[in-house]
């Protein structure tokens, strides 16, 4: 089945540049996301990016999509402390009615050091 | 400002017990999703609706676990009866046909004890 994975954490100085790096299996996918979820919160969609894409920028954010290796990273420039959360990958393919369920990553810790 | 609404936030039951949430999603969103979180298996998928049909239940136990959209303003995610594996927060999310983006719910953090 479709596997999506991430590594579970990652430190980084306030005012560096964040990469948070996900691999998936599932060579149908037709879009890729990003969630963010802060403690006790659901979660919050950051961007998405189509498999027909290969790079897609929005203010702080970019994403970076490799289809052949089927590597996908989101870069967050100038982390702040609130960018502290746990950052999840997702893929979903589409049946023709919208898209389909997610499979999630297990998510990536980002923690902030000072 | 349109959101998905989980109720209740928190629920902490006996073992055995009968355990219902319910979701309303975003006005006019014909796909609702239920998610289930824990710490060792992340985010699972349970069950997805649109337009209100089943489409896909193959993440939930069938045995125990039921889920329903009595209309286009509800869905419920009923366990019955509950075990203390069950224990996680439940998400339900919502999505417009067409859309790419599912809105998520704030949760519910089931305890079952």
């Amino acid at each position: 089945g479709e596997d999506v994975e991430q590594s579970l954490f990652l430190s980084v100085r306030e005012g560096d540049s964040s990469v948070i790096n996900c691999t998936y299996t599932d060579s149908s996918s037709t879009y890729l996301y990003w969630y963010k979820q802060e403690p006790g919160a659901g979660l919050q969609l950051l961007t998405y990016i189509f498999s027909n894409m290969d790079m897609k920028q929005d203010q702080r954010l970019t994403v970076l999509l490799n289809k052949k290796d089927k590597h996908l990273s989101l870069r967050i420039a100038d982390t702040q402390t609130g960018d502290s959360a746990i950052y999840f990958c997702a893929e979903s393919s589409d049946s023709g009615g919208g898209a389909d369920g997610l499979t999630f990553g297990k998510g990536t810790h980002l923690i902030i050091q000072p | 400002d349109a959101r998905v609404t989980q109720t209740p936030r928190d629920k902490v039951t006996e073992m055995g017990q009968e355990v219902t949430m319910r979701c309303q999603p975003i006005l006019g969103h014909n796909t609702v999703f239920w998610y289930r979180q824990t710490m060792m298996q992340g985010l699972e998928l349970l069950a997805y609706f649109r337009n209100r049909a089943p489409l896909d239940d193959s993440g939930m136990p069938k045995d125990r676990f039921s889920a329903e959209m009595p209309d286009a303003t509800l869905a419920t995610l009923k366990i019955q009866p509950s075990e203390p594996r069950d224990s996680a927060v439940y998400f339900c999310a919502s999505g417009d046909r067409g859309s790419t983006e599912a809105f998520f719910g704030q949760g519910t953090r089931l305890t079952v004890v």
